[in-house]
């Protein structure tokens, strides 16, 4: 079955401090799709990486990194020099190959980030 | 280039009612998934529409329903409501197969009185 676990329920850092969100999941899937989303106030679930399975590099986009590591199975979440902006909570997301028609997500409970000025 | 839109904002219905909630998805999208968010909780996959099929449901009950218009809107339908189905209901749309990233409307608030 699949699950995915985010562990840290509230974080709060003041700007400009690194932080990581951690997110492990579980799947019997050789392949499979992982998702980080940012949720706002305004309640939109907006977009920030995919990964899939067999793509294990790190990617860096600006302030925001992401570590895959397939061994550990977990994709933690890294935004270096928080910004008040930031603030908001992201979800994890899990999507399974066998998903032939598009989005299935099982997302994870989120992390709340508060940062502050 | 509109994103996802969806209809209405807020929503105030007393338990045991009917309610529908529409989703336009973004331009060039075929495929709409509906999701259920409880007050502090991850979004739960409730089913998803493609070519005006139903092609896949998560574990909700048949009070639960949707349909697919020719234009790729969609509609959540939900029977006798219960006080339990306070949520956020957000709507997802993607194009076609494929695990591209999917685009999430701002939802619509229900709340069961």
């Amino acid at each position: 079955a699949q699950k995915v676990t985010q562990a840290q329920t509230e974080i709060s850092v003041v700007e400009k401090e690194d932080v990581t969100l951690d997110c492990v999941y579980e799947t019997r899937d050789t392949t499979y799709y992982l998702f980080w989303y940012k949720q706002p106030p305004s309640g939109e679930l907006v977009f920030l990486i995919r990964r899939n399975s067999f793509d294990e590099q790190n990617e860096i986009s600006g302030r925001y990194s992401w570590n895959f590591q397939k061994s550990t199975s977990s994709f933690n979440f890294t935004i270096t020099a928080s910004q008040v902006v930031d603030s908001a909570v992201y979800f994890c997301a899990l999507s399974e190959a066998g998903d032939n028609y598009g989005q299935n997500f099982v997302f994870g409970p989120g992390t709340r980030l508060s940062v502050l000025p | 280039d509109a994103g996802v839109t969806q209809s209405p904002t807020h929503l105030i219905k007393t338990r045991g009612q009917q309610v529908t909630l529409r989703c336009s998805p973004k331009s060039g999208h075929d495929t709409v998934s509906w999701y259920q968010q409880a007050l502090g909780q991850g979004p739960q996959f409730i089913f998803q529409y493609y070519e005006e099929e139903e092609r896949q449901r998560g574990n909700f009950p048949d009070r639960f329903s949707g349909h697919q218009f020719p234009n790729y809107s969609s509609e959540l339908n939900v029977n006798a409501l219960l006080l339990g189905d306070s949520a956020l209901y957000l709507c997802a749309s993607s194009r076609g197969q494929g695990r591209t990233e999917a685009f999430f409307g701002q939802g619509t608030r229900l709340t069961v009185v």
